[in-house]
């Protein structure tokens, strides 16, 4: 069935420090990827997402790209700061669906 | 606009009761999902509507659990009889087409 794979799960980074987290996913036919941000006691929010027909996609200091061939999609975070602290999902749904199968997550710590 | 409203934040019940999570989605949005979160399982999709109308309730775990959407201003997750393993935090998303889902707070539920 539909997976999409995770890693890392947690990662650790000094303030100003870049971050990656990268997805991979199974399913072929899915052409729309997002990625949610989580801040304790809260709901995911989405914070950037791209399609299947593009390759990059860039917003501030945060990108995502994909790479379709490989199934593969990444988040990066640049100049990072302590309240990009929080738990970020990738996520990936399929052409003519809204369903969304999300990635397990990343803790992300920023520490100053 | 509020956003997804959730209700109640929190819910505290004995096994063997009845338990109603609520949820008002944004208006003129078509698509509420309602999604479970675990440490051990991560987001699960549990059911979602289009329309008011069911379109995939693969994700619901047990007879047990049951959802409606009797309007598209309101919806329902129902579990009775509560179990302690139902115990996490339960979301619902809703969604306009061609954008991403836009999250509610949540409601935790202990199952005790």
């Amino acid at each position: 069935g539909e997976n999409v794979e995770q890693h890392p799960s947690t990662l650790s980074v000094q303030e100003g420090d870049s971050a990656v987290i990268k997805c991979t996913y199974s399913d072929s036919a899915s052409n729309y990827f997002p990625w949610y941000k989580q801040e304790l006691g809260k709901g995911p929010q989405l914070i950037i997402d791209i399609r299947s027909n593009v390759g990059e996609k860039k917003d501030q200091r945060i990108a995502v790209t994909l790479n379709k061939t490989a199934k593969h999609f990444s988040l990066h975070i640049t100049e990072t700061q302590p309240e990009d602290s929080a738990v970020y999902f990738c996520a990936a749904s399929r052409i003519n669906t809204d369903k969304l199968i999300f990635g397990t997550g990343t803790r992300l710590q920023v520490f100053p | 606009d509020a956003g997804v409203i959730q209700s109640p934040r929190h819910e505290v019940t004995e096994m063997g009761q009845e338990v109603t999570l609520r949820c008002k989605p944004i208006s003129g949005h078509n698509s509420l999902f309602w999604y479970r979160q675990t440490m051990m399982r991560g987001l699960e999709l549990l059911i979602y509507f289009n329309n008011n109308v069911p379109i995939d309730d693969s994700g619901m775990p047990e007879d047990r659990f049951s959802a409606k959407m009797p309007n598209a201003s309101f919806s329902t997750l129902k579990i009775q009889p509560s179990e302690p393993r139902d115990s996490a935090v339960y979301f619902c998303a809703s969604k306009l087409v061609n954008y991403g889902y836009t999250f509610g707070s949540g409601t935790r539920l202990t199952v005790v």
